[in-house]
């Protein structure tokens, strides 16, 4: 039963090009949420999909950042115009169908550098 | 979210049981408590929650007091891969991870 699965698990951008992350739930699974970890700072929640449906997008910065995550396919963590300071730790977690879950199963993560 | 308060950092010998406490004063009645752990680097891990029954699974023991006000992971045997931060968590709406308690199992 494989699970949660991110990829690339390190990217390196330029500032200014885009950033897409992915995240493939465990089987089964039909909610997904988006953190990120700043360098030496804690996990913070920035979004949570069902499919083709955001439900909470309180955590995500209002400019550059969108989530998606479609009826086939991951869901797709998209950065625009990147930055220094959104170089971190994207982590994915999955949970399975019905209401909101706090019981999540995290990806490995991806590891973005902005240079 | 119930705000939770953690020791920053705490010592276990390996093989001993690790005894994590965390406060959740302002706990409501509905809210329960949730643990998660994250080894260095890694994506956080479930572990265990519970509501106000004491809770066991293959990871970890989880102690709620009667008042709900604070509870105890114990991790019964650690070994020197239980090195981690462990998160106490309640949720409403959505995981707030804190600053967790920084657990270093030693030889």
């Amino acid at each position: 039963n494989a699970g949660v699965m991110q990829n690339p698990r390190h990217l390196v951008r330029r500032r200014g090009q885009e950033a897409r992350l992915r995240c493939s739930p465990m089987k089964g699974h039909s909610h997904v949420y988006w953190y990120r970890q700043l360098p030496e700072e804690g996990l913070k929640f920035m979004v949570y999909l069902q499919k083709e449906n955001i439900i909470d997008e309180s955590g995500m910065p209002k400019e550059r950042f969108s989530a998606e995550f479609p009826k086939e396919g991951p869901s797709i963590l998209r950065i625009q115009q990147v930055v220094r300071g959104d170089s971190a730790a994207y982590f994915c977690a999955s949970s399975p169908p019905g209401h909101v879950s706090y019981e999540q199963y995290f990806g490995p993560g991806t590891r973005l550098t902005v240079t | 979210d119930a705000k939770t308060t953690q020791p920053p950092s705490m010592d276990c010998a390996e093989g001993r049981a690790a005894n994590l406490p965390c406060n959740h004063s302002t706990i409501s009645g509905n809210e329960y408590v949730y643990w998660y752990r994250q080894i260095h680097s890694q994506g956080p891990q479930y572990i265990i929650h519970g509501l106000k029954n004491n809770e066991t699974n293959e990871m970890a023991s989880l102690i709620i007091t009667e008042d709900r006000k604070s509870s105890t992971l114990i991790l019964p045997h650690a070994t020197l891969r239980d090195t981690a931060v462990y998160y106490c968590i309640a949720p409403l709406g959505k995981l707030i991870f804190g600053q967790g308690t920084e657990l270093s199992v030693k030889p």
